[in-house]
């Protein structure tokens, strides 16, 4: 079955670690790759999206992922994390001109100051 | 401006009620999709309505589920004769169009529903 698959359910960092949350995909064709952020308490965000183009797409508060289209993978990664990157983050996909958009189970990141 | 609203934020039913779930888009967003989320799982696409075409309801798990999306704003959940696998927070969300894959979908607070 087509699927997103977060291979982390719960990632623990000190700050100023790396993080690289891993997302894995099994859709065929042409697809648009996205990774959304849901703080504690607040709505879900858009983090970045991928459409085409530079592979690397560069996000907000410092996130890039890197779409491997051999790999089917999308991995978000921040250099150096803070205690406010604290949160719920789900990656998403969205097949080429089709409405539906697949989410992964989420990789929930706790970092601690 | 005003986001995604989305009522009420926290439903307790009884198992085999109909329960109603209301959804607010941003104002002049023509694109609607209901989500669900049940813990320790992904959101699940449900449906999706754009302007005024018919609504790709693919995402549905069963029957008992339908929406209504009146007057191409406010969108209605149903689900009847509620079950406890119902159990989830749904999650509402609008973009300016739909039809660009570029578009940003902008997800309101959500609704957590418990059947007892």
């Amino acid at each position: 079955a087509q699927s997103v698959s977060q291979h982390n359910h719960h990632v623990i960092l000190s700050e100023a670690a790396s993080l690289e949350l891993g997302c894995n995909y099994s859709y065929g064709g042409t697809v648009n790759l996205f990774w959304y952020v849901q703080y504690p308490g607040q709505h879900l965000q858009l983090l970045l999206k991928y459409f085409s183009g530079d592979p690397l797409v560069k996000g907000i508060k410092g996130f890039e992922a890197e779409f491997i289209k051999s790999k089917f993978s999308f991995n978000l990664r921040k250099p150096s994390v803070q205690w406010s990157d604290t949160a719920e983050y789900f990656c998403a996909v969205n097949v080429h001109n089709n409405n539906d958009m697949r989410f992964g189970a989420g990789t929930r990141l706790t970092v601690k100051p | 401006g005003a986001g995604v609203s989305q009522s009420p934020s926290n439903k307790v039913t009884e198992k085999g009620k109909d329960v109603e779930l209301r959804c607010d888009p941003i104002s002049g967003h023509t694109a609607l999709y209901w989500y669900r989320q049940s813990l320790g799982q992904g959101l699940e696409f449900l449906i999706y309505f754009q302007g005024n075409s018919a609504p790709d309801k693919s995402g549905l798990p069963s029957d008992r589920f339908s929406a209504e999306r009146t007057g191409g704003s406010v969108s209605t959940l149903t689900i009847q004769r509620t079950q406890q696998e119902d159990s989830a927070v749904y999650l509402c969300a609008s973009s300016t169009t739909g039809t660009e894959i570029s578009d940003t979908q902008y997800f309101g607070p959500g609704t957590r529903l418990t059947v007892l």
